[in-house]
């Protein structure tokens, strides 16, 4: 199936530790975000990469690192992870196009991530 | 922060319309409507979208009005699988690919 798929689903860790979530998109859409959903289910921009270039890059800690290997990939490594960082993570992807508007952006499941 | 208003639940009985309200009494000339949906526990999910023609397609219509500060979603058959968090988002037109959501309307449909 065409999607963008996250891996894994659901994460739970402990205060201190590294972890990363992985993101795939198989639609060649040349954009990919991640967004988080807290508890409130406030969902808002953290990243985004366009051809592998981060372009956004909202107030985030530096313990948030996105790497994306290729157009196809996004991936997320959190270092020291923190109680507040518990929340839903989505990715999502869309085709830009020589700076054409990309009307839609498609999301990933979400991972949702549980600091104890 | 979001530039948009939406009352925050709806009711509607299933197989009616829905019509979910947005203001965005600050909308400029270079920015869309886009309206997105969450349905409990997955991604938000596209519906449509419009500049100030109204718009229609398999999933809603959107009405805009003449002035652009507000538009309606239209749902015009509404089931079960409608429950959920919809989203009005404005855009520019050029510029950061980024969605700002606000709170949303979360609408329930009732049998």
């Amino acid at each position: 199936d065409t999607a963008v798929s996250q891996t894994p689903k659901y994460l739970v860790t402990q205060m201190g530790n590294d972890k990363s979530i992985k993101c795939e998109q198989n639609l060649g859409h040349d954009t990919m975000y991640w967004y988080k959903q807290d508890s409130k289910k406030f969902l808002k921009i953290m990243f985004s990469y366009n051809n592998k270039e981060l372009i956004i890059n909202e107030t985030v800690p530096n313990r948030f690192s996105p790497k994306s290997p290729d157009k196809a990939h996004l991936n997320l490594h959190i270092n020291s992870l923190e109680l507040g960082d518990s929340a839903v993570y989505f990715c999502a992807s869309s085709l830009t196009s020589g700076g054409t508007l990309s009307h839609e952006q498609y999301f990933g499941p979400g991972t949702r991530l549980t600091v104890t | 922060d979001a530039k948009t208003t939406q009352p925050p639940s709806m009711d509607c009985a299933e197989g009616r319309a829905a019509n979910l309200p947005c203001n965005h009494s600050t909308i400029s000339g270079n920015e869309y409507v886009y309206w997105y949906r969450q349905i409990h526990s997955q991604g938000p999910q596209y519906i449509i979208h419009g500049l100030k023609n109204n718009e229609t397609n398999e999933m809603a219509s959107l009405i805009i009005t003449e002035d652009r500060k507000s538009s309606t979603l239209i749902l015009p058959h509404a089931t079960l699988r409608d429950t959920a968090v919809y989203y009005c988002i404005v855009r520019p037109i050029q510029g950061a690919q980024k969605l700002v959501f606000g709170q949303g309307t979360r609408l329930t449909i009732n049998p």
